[in-house]
C-alpha cells in the first residue's frame, strides 16, 4: 500500500558532523512534506516543512531537499549537536485526504560526543 | 507560537475502567484535532480526525465506541479511552492544525498503563 518510509532506520555521527536522514514516499500527488523530531517520551516536534512545487527549503542548521521524480525526501542537519539526538519522521500529506499525514517508520539519529 | 498540552502526561487505570486525555491548543483555535496512538520503537498511528462541533472521523480498525472522541470547541478535543484493558497500554497523542492551515502541531502526549 502507499506509504512512507526511511532507508536507515539508526544512525550514528559524530558532533559536528553533519547528518543526512532520507525518506522515501510512494504517493506522486502528495503536496505537502513535514519533517518532526521526537524525543524520548515527547510529542513530535514541527522542524521544517516543504511544498511539492519547490526542491528546497532552507532553516536554522537544517535544510530539506525533495526530489520528486524519484519520490525521495531528505533532511539534512549540519553540525549535529548532542541535542539533535532523537527520532526523526518524515510525513506527506496527500491532499484531498482532509489534512491528514502519513508517517514514515522513523530515523533514530544518535550524536556521538 | 503553537502550543497544544494534554492532560494528564501518565495515567495508570485498573482494567475495565474507563480514561479521559484532554487535547488544547493554548495560543490558537483548532477545528480540526488528530488522534495518534504509539508504540514503543514504531511512527505515529493515526486514530481519528475530530472536527469541532461534528462526529469524528475514525480510521479504519479503530473502534469508535472503545475510543470516543469530542470536539465540543475550538481550543479542546478530549480522548476517552473505555473500559480500558491492557493491550490499551500505549502513547496517545494529539495534534492541532490551525483554520485552513496544514502543519500540525503536536502535544507532548499522554503514556497509559492499563494493569
Amino acid at each position: 500500500g502507499e506509504s512512507v518510509g526511511l532507508h536507515l532506520p539508526t544512525l550514528s555521527v559524530q558532533e559536528g558532523d553533519n547528518s543526512i536522514i532520507n525518506c522515501a514516499y510512494s504517493n506522486s500527488a502528495s503536496d505537502y512534506f513535514i519533517w518532526y523530531k521526537q524525543e524520548s517520551g515527547k510529542g513530535p516536534q514541527f522542524i521544517i516543512d516543504i511544498r511539492s512545487n519547490m526542491d528546497k527549503r532552507q532553516g536554522q542548521r537544517v535544510t530539506v531537499l525533495l526530489n520528486k521524480t524519484v519520490k525521495h525526501l531528505s533532511l539534512q542537519i549540519a553540525a549535529t549537536q548532542p541535542g539533535d539526538s532523537a527520532v526523526y519522521f518524515c510525513a506527506e500529506n496527500k491532499g484531498n485526504q482532509g489534512g491528514k499525514l502519513i508517517f514514515g517508520q522513523g530515523t533514530e539519529l544518535s550524536v556521538k560526543p | 507560537g503553537a502550543v497544544v498540552s494534554q492532560h494528564p502526561s501518565w495515567v495508570i487505570c485498573k482494567s475495565g475502567t474507563s480514561v479521559k486525555i484532554e487535547c488544547r491548543s493554548l495560543d490558537f483555535q483548532a477545528t480540526t484535532m488528530f488522534w495518534y496512538r504509539q508504540f514503543p520503537k514504531q511512527s505515529l498511528m493515526l486514530m481519528a480526525t475530530s472536527n469541532e462541533g461534528s462526529k469524528a472521523t475514525y480510521e479504519q480498525g479503530v473502534e469508535k465506541d472503545k475510543f470516543l472522541i469530542n470536539h465540543a470547541s475550538l481550543t479542546l478535543s478530549t480522548l476517552t479511552v473505555t473500559s480500558a484493558h491492557p493491550e490499551d497500554s500505549s502513547f496517545y497523542i494529539c495534534s492541532a492544525r490551525r483554520p485552513n492551515g496544514e502543519t500540525q502541531y503536536f502535544g507532548p502526549g499522554t503514556r497509559l498503563l492499563v494493569l
